[in-house]
C-alpha cells in the first residue's frame, strides 16, 4: 500500500528565519508526483509546489522548495525568509503518474510563524 | 475568473435528514475528488469521478452519494445513513486525460462545513 507519512505534526519558526518540513513516502511505482499543500485558518487547500519523481532536478517556487530523495522517498518543504502568512497546516501528497490511484496525503504539519 | 466554487459555506443538518452540498468548477478538469476533513486530521477521499457519468468510492464512502451528470458539476449527498457528518468538507478537480494515466494536480475548493444540529 502507498503511504505518506509526515512525522512532525506541529512546528514553529521565528520570521525571517528558515524551515524545513519533513516528509517520507512508500510506493513501489517509478513514476509519480509529489506535492506540497498549505491550508491557512481559511481552510483552503492551495497547491505551493510540485515535483515530478522523473526529474532530478528539485522544484523551487519563490521562497518554498523541495529537497527530493527518490532513494530514500524523502520530499522535504524547506521555506526559506518565513512570514507570517506562512502559518498554516501543510500536507504532503502523493500521486502516482501511470495508474489511476488516488492521490495520497500525508496527516499534515501545523507551522506557527512567530513575529 | 476560472476556479472551483462549493456552496453553502456552512451547512446544518438535522437528525434524520439527506443534505446536498454543491461543487462547481469551469476550469475544464475531467476529474473531480471529494474529501472529508476531520479536526486535527488530513484528508479523506470519499468519491471521486474521472469522467461524466461515472464515480468511484474512495476510502469512507459509506452514507454518502454522488452524481456527475455534467464535467462541471459534481455535487456531493450526506444520507442519513451517515451517523457522524460533522467535518469539514472539500472538493477537488484535476485535469485526468482518459489515455495519459495518472492525475495531475489538483485544485481544491473553499470548502463546506457541515453541523449536525
Amino acid at each position: 500500500a502507498q503511504t505518506v507519512t509526515q512525522s512532525q505534526p506541529e512546528m514553529s519558526v521565528q520570521e525571517a528565519e528558515t524551515v524545513t518540513l519533513s516528509c517520507t513516502y512508500d510506493t513501489s511505482e517509478n513514476n509519480y508526483y509529489l506535492f506540497w499543500y498549505k491550508q491557512p485558518p481559511s481552510r483552503q487547500m492551495i497547491l505551493v509546489i510540485r515535483q515530478e519523481a522523473y526529474k532530478q532536478q528539485n522544484a523551487t517556487e519563490n521562497r518554498f522548495s523541495v529537497n527530493f530523495q527518490k532513494a530514500a522517498k524523502s520530499f522535504s518543504l524547506k521555506i526559506s525568509d518565513s512570514q507570517l502568512g506562512d502559518t498554516a497546516m501543510y500536507f504532503c501528497a502523493f500521486s502516482p503518474l501511470e495508474s489511476y490511484d488516488k492521490v495520497i496525503f500525508g496527516p499534515g504539519t501545523s507551522l506557527s510563524v512567530i513575529p | 475568473d476560472g476556479g472551483i466554487t462549493q456552496s453553502p459555506k456552512y451547512l446544518f443538518r438535522k437528525e434524520g435528514q439527506n443534505v446536498t452540498l454543491s461543487c462547481e468548477q469551469n476550469l475544464n478538469h475531467d476529474a473531480m475528488y471529494w474529501y472529508r476533513q476531520d479536526p486535527g486530521q488530513g484528508l479523506r477521499l470519499i468519491y471521486y469521478s474521472q469522467i461524466v457519468n461515472d464515480f468511484q468510492k474512495g476510502d469512507i464512502a459509506e452514507g454518502y452519494s454522488v452524481s456527475r451528470e455534467k464535467k462541471e458539476s459534481f455535487p456531493l449527498t450526506v444520507t442519513s445513513a451517515q451517523k457522524n457528518p460533522t467535518a469539514f468538507y472539500l472538493c477537488a478537480s484535476s485535469i485526468d486525460q482518459i489515455g495519459t494515466g495518472g492525475q495531475e494536480t489538483q485544485y481544491f475548493g473553499p470548502g463546506t462545513r457541515l453541523l449536525v444540529l
